[in-house]
C-alpha cells in the first residue's frame, strides 16, 4: 500500500512570500488532516477534511493559511503572506472516515523563512 | 487547555533492556490514544493504539497501558533495540469531531539506545 505522498521534500522562502505544499492521501482514506510540526514540538492540528468537505479548521490562522481538497482527494495547504514563524515541517496525513482510526502521516515539508 | 504531556523529554537505554515511556493527558473526555514513533526527517509512525474501555494493549514488543483514573498512559517497549532510537509521541483524540480523529499531541520523548 502506499503511504501518504507529500511535495515538496523543503522550500526556502523570503517573508511576505507565498508557498503551496501538496499531498496525496492513502487510497480510500476520505479524511485528510494537515499539521504544523514546529522544531522540538509535537505536531499541531491545522485543518481537517472529510471528502471535500472541512471538519474542523479551529487552528488554521485564516488570514494567512488557506487549505483545499476539491476532488476529495488530493489537498493543498497555501501560507501568504508567510512569517517567520510560519517555518516549520507541515505534515499531511490521512485516516479512514471512521472515529478512532489511526493517522498515516507522510514525511512532510520542511518550510524555512528568511 | 486541551494538552498531552510527557513525563521525560529523553531516555537513554542499553540495548536489550526494557524501555518505558510514559504520558499524562489532561481530558478525561478523550477516548482514543495513539503511540507514535518519529525518526529525523520522517513523518509519525504508527505504533499502537488503545481505546479508553480497555488498561492494556499488546503488540509486537510493545505494551501500551491506560490509567483512566489518574490520566496516564505509557508505552512498553521490550528488548529495546538501537532501531528504537527516534521520538516518541502520545496523542489522544479529545471527541470533538464524530468523523475520522483529530489528534493533539505531546511534546515528544526521545528514546536513545546504545549498544
Amino acid at each position: 500500500e502506499a503511504g501518504v505522498a507529500q511535495s515538496p521534500r523543503y522550500k526556502i522562502i523570503e517573508k511576505r512570500q507565498s508557498v503551496a505544499f501538496w499531498c496525496n492521501p492513502i487510497s480510500g482514506h476520505a479524511t485528510l488532516y494537515w499539521y504544523q510540526q514546529i522544531l522540538g514540538q509535537g505536531p499541531k492540528l491545522l485543518i481537517q477534511f472529510q471528502n471535500n468537505g472541512v471538519v474542523d479548521d479551529s487552528q488554521l490562522p485564516k488570514d494567512r493559511f488557506s487549505a483545499e481538497r476539491l476532488k476529495g482527494v488530493d489537498s493543498t495547504l497555501k501560507i501568504q503572506p508567510a512569517k517567520l514563524e510560519d517555518s516549520a515541517v507541515y505534515l499531511c496525513a490521512s485516516s479512514l472516515v471512521f472515529r478512532n482510526s489511526p493517522l498515516h502521516f507522510g514525511n512532510g515539508t520542511r518550510l524555512t523563512v528568511t | 487547555g486541551e494538552s498531552v504531556g510527557l513525563h521525560l523529554p529523553t531516555l537513554s537505554v542499553q540495548e536489550g533492556d526494557n524501555s518505558i515511556i510514559n504520558c499524562a493527558y489532561s481530558n478525561s473526555a478523550s477516548d482514543y490514544f495513539i503511540w507514535y514513533k518519529q525518526e529525523s526527517g520522517k513523518g509519525p509512525q504508527f505504533i499502537i493504539d488503545i481505546r479508553s474501555n480497555m488498561d492494556k494493549r499488546q503488540g509486537q514488543r510493545v505494551t501500551v497501558l491506560l490509567n483512566k483514573t489518574v490520566k496516564h498512559l505509557s508505552l512498553q517497549i521490550a528488548a529495546t533495540q538501537p532501531g528504537d532510537s527516534a521520538v516518541y509521541f502520545c496523542a489522544e483524540n479529545v471527541g470533538r469531531n464524530q468523523a475520522g480523529t483529530a489528534l493533539i499531541f505531546g511534546k515528544g520523548t526521545t528514546l536513545s539506545v546504545s549498544s
